[in-house]
């Protein structure tokens, strides 16, 4: 089990490009969870699946972020027109079926953005 | 309100004493919480969770649950400069689905 992958680890862009980070789960998790963390702040919720179905997105993801997750197993993040202020670290998460971890979820090493 | 509330610190303890660090949740129907620890520039790696009152040890580590009053603690005892981190509570609630809300954290200084 290598755990949560994500990539890219660290991506610049310029304002108004779209970018996109891909996260691979831990092989037996069905459930997989986007979250934002700035400097100085905890991980914020974004969205999470469970296994190919998007639950619930929070409503601080705007119309510019979209999430995928279409085979139930590696997921998307996509920020089109991207902004100063969507500089961030996106980190990616994963839980297993089983409740009696209580939902424990296990986070990737996060994708650093930097929006210039 | 925040969902979750921490001190933001920074906390600084010697080498060797007792860290306090202690959490609040609005939503009385969280189920499990966690702790988590974040060393800068990393992303968060579980600490412990905890399910039901009372206490819960782990090594150097206890974690403290009182559902009456939505509080949560984690002592480190013993505690050394590598411990010099960010803890992050964390809540999962039944009422929220599977989704589990974080804390902004509480910088803890160990100094040497």
């Amino acid at each position: 089990d290598t755990g949560v992958s994500q990539n890219p680890r660290h991506k610049i862009t310029k304002r108004g490009q779209n970018v996109t980070f891909r996260c691979d789960p831990i092989s037996e998790h069905n459930r997989l969870y986007w979250y934002r963390q700035t400097l100085g702040q905890g991980p914020e919720f974004l969205t999470y699946f469970q296994n190919e179905a998007q639950l619930e997105k929070s409503r601080l993801l705007s119309d510019r972020f979209s999430a995928e997750r279409p085979k139930g197993s590696f997921s998307t993040l996509e920020i089109q027109r991207t902004e100063q202020g969507d500089s961030a670290m996106y980190l990616c998460a994963s839980s297993p079926p089983d409740r009696s971890s209580g939902n424990t979820i296990y986070f990737g090493e996060g994708s650093w953005l930097t929006v210039v | 309100q925040k969902e979750v509330e921490q001190n933001s610190g920074p906390l600084s303890v010697p080498e060797g004493a007792i860290a306090s660090l202690n959490c609040t949740y609005s939503d009385r129907g969280s189920q499990s919480f966690f702790w988590y620890r974040q060393y800068s520039g990393k992303s968060p790696e579980l600490i412990m969770s905890i399910y039901s009152n009372g206490d819960k040890e782990d090594g150097r580590f206890t974690a403290q649950l009182n559902k009456a009053s939505q509080y949560v603690s984690l002592l480190i005892r013993d505690s050394q400069p590598s411990d010099s981190a960010t803890y992050l509570c964390a809540v999962n609630s039944n009422t929220g689905g599977f989704k589990t809300i974080f804390g902004a954290g509480t910088r803890l200084f160990v100094k040497a």
